[in-house]
């Protein structure tokens, strides 16, 4: 089992629509959980990052938090075509190691 | 504020041959990670280093080493090249007072031929 699982996608959502994506991890003792977004052909960058159980907002995006489940998720609301990227998903579990997934591909259909 | 700096950003190297990666954090920030992406794979760590220590070290050969320095600059190399070491490899610079947040620099290229 890996210890950050994500739907390899390509998910594809129309313009204007919420696009859902999701992550499990294996360890119970994970700490911090963070949201990436790669551009094709650039580095990953830090969107969004949450600690607690629970949804975090900000502006159109919402992580969510299921630490009972190991489970957090990220939601894009109102997506647009700028959108399309693969999104990231990364947990720290301690010893300065994180742990990334291996990303979901969004596409945003104009 | 000047961001992660990574050089070279694109390497070709024959097989056999050894490279060396640089990476210059964020102003301020002490701890330096690596990582390879490969398109199958995604990122895996490689390494993380803080005050010229490394707390961390993933599951690849001893082939691939890392350095930091007094100024938090850091280097990773990788001797005995071989095709499958072909990867962007990525930096991230945290504060490394407790918090992970990565910020990452461009990469470096590494094409093995």
């Amino acid at each position: 089992q890996k210890e950050v699982e994500q739907n390899s996608g390509p998910l594809s959502v129309p313009e204007g629509a919420i696009a859902s994506l999701n992550c499990t991890y294996s360890d119970r003792g994970s700490q911090s959980f963070f949201w990436y977004r790669q551009y094709s052909g650039k580095s990953p960058e830090l969107i969004m990052f949450i600690y607690s159980n629970g949804d975090k907002e900000d502006g159109r995006f919402t992580a969510q938090l299921n630490k009972a489940s190991q489970y957090v998720s990220l939601l894009i609301r109102d997506s647009q075509p700028s959108d399309s990227a693969t999104y990231l998903c990364a947990v720290y579990s301690g010893g300065f190691k994180t742990i990334f997934g291996a990303g979901t591909r969004l596409f945003v259909k104009a | 504020k000047a961001g992660v700096t990574q050089t070279p950003r694109y390497l070709i190297k024959t097989r056999g041959q050894q490279v060396t990666l640089s990476c210059s954090p964020i102003s301020g920030h002490r701890s330096v990670s690596w990582y390879q992406q490969t398109p199958g794979q995604g990122l895996q760590f490689l390494f993380e280093y803080f005050s010229e220590t490394q707390r961390n070290k993933g599951n690849f050969p001893g082939r691939f080493s890392g350095r930091q320095f007094s100024n938090s600059r850091s280097e990773m190399n990788v001797s005995t090249l071989e095709l499958g070491d072909s990867a962007l490899y990525l930096c991230a610079s945290h504060t490394g007072r407790g918090n992970t947040e990565a910020f990452f620099g461009q990469g470096t290229r590494l094409t093995v031929v």
